[in-house]
Parts: C-alpha cells; structure tokens; sequence
C-alpha cells in the first residue's frame, strides 16, 4: 500500500475550519483515501473516505487532488471534541487484506476554546 | 447496532503468565483483526480472521496467537507475556468478503505486563 505523509501535529480555533492535509504521492489508481481518528485512550474511529471525487458526509469533508497525490480532509467547525490524532491511510482494493490497515504517525490535533 | 465489543477494558497481568482477550464484532461482520498500539510502534497489525480462518498475520511472534468463533466472535491469546507486551489491544471488524468495506474499531483491551 500506498506510504502517507502528515504533519505531526496542529492547532486549530474551536469553531474554525481545521484543515488536514495528507501526501501520497506513490498512490496507485486502485487505492482509497481513508481518514480515522483516535482520541485518547479510546480505539480509532472511521471518518470517510474515498478514491477520486470529494466526498462529504456529517462529520467531515474530503478533497483529493486531481492528480491524487494529496488530499485535505476538513472538519468544518472544529469543536474540542475534535481533538485528537487523525491518521490517513491509503488502502487497496480488491485483495485480500479485508482487516488490514496499516497506520501512520497521524496528525495530533488540538482544538483550543 | 451495537458497536465492536471488547473485554476486558483493563488488567494486569505479570510476566510469565498468559492472557486471553475476546471481541466481538458488529452483528453480520464475519472479518475480526487485532491490532497492538505502543507508545514506541503506533499502531501494529497483529492477524485477520474470516470465517474461522487465518487470513492474514502481521510481523508477531508465535506467542500471539488467535482464534474466531462459528458467530464471528475473536478471542486473541499471548503467552509467555514480556513487559513489552504492555498495550493497548483493539479489535476491528468489517463484513469482510471486499477489502473496500469499511473497518470499524472497538475501544480496545489495556493490558500492563508487570
């Protein structure tokens, strides 16, 4: 699978726009964007994902470039809640690792009041 | 729908012992893997099952091991526990059958080897 590149950490407003970016310049044109989070002590929890086109649901945004080397996911109004270590992952499809995700270092993020 | 179920939260364990962790996954999902999260190594595959079978292993060593139940139910085994075995042990599971499917995480299993 595709290696994914993030900052290690940022701060964000609480009630502002937190924008994560992630590279991925080696991804191939089978595989997926994924993003999860994981706050303290508590397992990772799937957020969205997708191949080519942005996709948007009620918790985040993503967009992916054209070329697909990149992509930002965006929580539209970040609350404290939101703090937490997001990871993005690249993942294949059509093999057999049905359960297999491999995790990055993530982004540590910290919403302030 | 319930979620991924994982028992126990929390224990202690001493070295030298073994320790038995059970999941249980989302009602329908047939594909159960474990995952160890360390402060040092992040978060690291341990083993797949689906339908009761072995599917995929991750770099671990023989002491852990794994096993899935006729209802989809895991229970993951260490023995011989190190103090490097200290972590938090989560259990995900997806419908398996299409590795686009969605993985879903439960809140995981601390264990501290002393």
């Amino acid at each position: 699978d595709a290696k994914t590149t993030q900052p290690p950490s940022m701060d964000c407003a609480e009630g502002r726009a937190a924008n994560l970016p992630c590279n991925h310049s080696t991804i191939s044109g089978n595989e997926y964007v994924y993003w999860y989070r994981q706050i303290h002590s508590q397992g990772p929890q799937y957020i969205i994902h997708g191949l080519k086109n942005n996709e948007t649901n009620e918790m985040a945004s993503l967009i992916i470039t054209e070329d697909r080397k990149s992509s930002t996911l965006i929580l539209p109004h970040a609350t404290l809640r939101d703090t937490a270590v997001y990871y993005c992952i690249v993942r294949v499809e059509g093999t057999d690792s049905w359960g297999k995700l491999q995790f990055g270092a993530g982004t540590q993020v910290v919403v302030t009041p | 729908k319930a979620g991924v179920t994982q028992t126990p939260r929390y224990l202690i364990k001493t070295r030298g012992q073994q320790v038995t962790l059970s999941c249980s996954p989302i009602s329908g999902h047939r594909s159960v893997s474990w995952y160890q999260q360390t402060p040092g190594q992040g978060l690291q595959f341990l083993f797949e099952y689906f339908s009761e079978t072995q599917r995929n292993k991750g770099n671990f060593p023989g002491r852990f091991s794994g096993r899935q139940f006729s209802n989809s139910r895991s229970e993951m085994n260490v023995s011989t526990l190190e103090l490097g075995d200290s972590a938090l042990y989560l259990c995900a599971s997806s419908p398996g059958g299409y590795s686009g499917n969605t993985i879903y995480f439960g809140e995981g299993s601390w264990l501290t080897v002393v």
